[in-house]
């Protein structure tokens, strides 16, 4: 079945980067987008970005342009996700989540905790 | 930028029918995607393109957009759809509402 599987739990300090990956499998990498999501504790979900699986074209929210990077490895039908300059504010579960470019989001990986911390 | 209002909380007694409602300008000419998100785990997509059901999702799911609310509609509710719902759309970037927690009593 069509399924994304992400990377564990992390642990940060502040002014540090954080990678997660998601694999995906059951359907074929490169026809689809990859998004970002992001959701902060008790907070409404919040897109970060996309990256098109098939030519690796990017767009990022403004919110997070210059601290995202989204990329992937076709070969490994992994996307991955680095963000840098970390705060107590990025504490939140990052999600994966596959669709065409300005569709809907389905399915979604389980999510990665991402926790900053001193 | 481009934003979607939802209610914080809906309640619906067992068996009855619940409505969420996520508004925005002009909303009705935009596609409104939903999703359920229970404690712990990722949003599921249960309406995509404003009334569409993924196969796995039951018929007692439904929705409709017009004017500036769009509504998810939920019939029969059971003690299993207790969950938080968020509404989607696309702007100039991806958009959600703010979510909306349903309690079955």
């Amino acid at each position: 079945q069509v399924q994304l599987v992400q990377s564990g739990a992390e642990v940060k300090k502040p002014g540090a980067s954080v990678k997660i990956s998601c694999e995906a499998s059951g359907y074929t990498f490169t026809s689809f987008a990859m998004h970002w999501v992001r959701q902060a504790p008790g907070q409404r979900l919040e897109w970060m970005g996309w990256i098109n699986a098939g030519n690796g074209d990017t767009k990022y929210s403004q919110k997070f342009q210059g601290r995202v990077t989204l990329t992937r490895d076709t070969s490994a039908s992994t996307a991955y996700m680095e963000l840098s300059s970390l705060t107590s504010e990025d504490t939140a579960v990052y999600y994966c989540a596959s669709s065409y470019l300005r569709a809907w989001f389905d399915p979604w990986g389980q999510g990665t905790l991402v926790t900053v911390s001193s | 930028s481009y934003e979607l209002t939802q209610p914080l909380s809906v309640s619906v007694a067992l068996g009855q029918t619940a409505r969420i409602t996520c508004g925005g300008t002009n909303i009705g000419s935009k596609n409104v995607h939903w999703y359920q998100q229970k404690p712990g785990q990722a949003p599921v997509l249960v309406i995509y393109r404003d009334s569409n059901r993924p196969s796995a999702i039951p018929e007692r799911f439904s929705g409709s957009n017009s004017g500036n609310t769009a509504t998810l509609t939920i019939s029969r509710a059971q003690a299993g759809d207790e969950a938080d719902y968020y509404c989607h759309v696309w702007d100039s970037s991806a958009v959600f509402g703010g979510g909306t927690k349903l309690t079955v009593l």
